[in-house]
């Protein structure tokens, strides 16, 4: 049973530019979440899909933000017209709804927005 | 507002010594879960141990316990026989029963003296 992985695992981009980063969730795992994490902090909730469904979103995902999870498998995360503000930790967790709420991580997509 | 408070930045232990990070979360639900998580430098977000609020018996995870008080609303990880391997930043989490998002502490880093 492979993990929780995410691609690419770095990312530099220029300001304005926009970025897509991809989340795999453990094979049957019909939660996902993406949480962002700022140095020295922990991480901050994004949003979560349960299946393909997209169930509650953060004031944090401004309309720069939009994430998908077409047929509940993968999901993506795209930031439009990336600002400095966005460099952070883009974490990505799944979870099977059976296993009462715990969460498995990925190891991340660190972003530098230049 | 759902809030996590680790009033300890940073920690520091000796080898095989016993070390116990401390945990405050504010909830008016009753139903709900706490986690321990733990992330190595430069390394994926891992479960330490968990807890189901409505279990009054404090979990333990071979070195690992915690202790719950729950109308303290205190969440406490005990780390027994400090091994080298447990240098990490620890997080505590809770997440309401049902959902969704984890709401994380900032997190203490926790160094193990040989």
């Amino acid at each position: 049973d492979t993990g929780v992985s995410q691609d690419p695992r770095h990312k530099i981009t220029k300001r304005g530019q926009n970025v897509t980063f991809r989340c795999d969730p453990i094979s049957e795992h019909n939660r996902l979440y993406w949480y962002r994490q700022t140095l020295g902090q922990g991480p901050e909730f994004l949003t979560y899909f349960q299946n393909e469904a997209q169930l509650e979103k953060s004031r944090l995902l401004s309309d720069r933000f939009s994430a998908e999870r077409p047929k509940g498998s993968f999901s993506t995360l795209e930031i439009q017209r990336t600002e400095q503000g966005d460099s952070a930790m883009y974490l990505c967790a799944s979870s099977l709804i059976e296993t009462l709420e715990t969460q498995y991580f990925g190891p991340g997509t660190r972003l530098l927005v230049l | 507002a759902q809030t996590v408070t680790q009033s300890q930045p940073e920690m520091s232990v000796q080898e095989a010594e016993t070390v116990t990070l401390s945990c405050t979360y504010d909830t008016s639900e009753s139903d709900y879960y706490l986690f321990w998580y733990k992330q190595p430098p430069s390394r994926q977000m891992i479960l330490v141990i968990r807890q189901e609020a409505y279990k009054q018996q404090n979990a333990t995870e071979n070195r690992f316990s915690v202790n719950f008080q729950k109308a303290a609303k205190s969440f406490s990880l005990k780390i027994s026989d400090s091994q080298l391997g447990d240098a990490a930043m620890y997080f505590c989490a809770y997440t309401q029963g049902g959902s969704e998002k984890l709401v994380f502490g900032k997190g203490t880093k926790l160094t193990v003296n040989p």
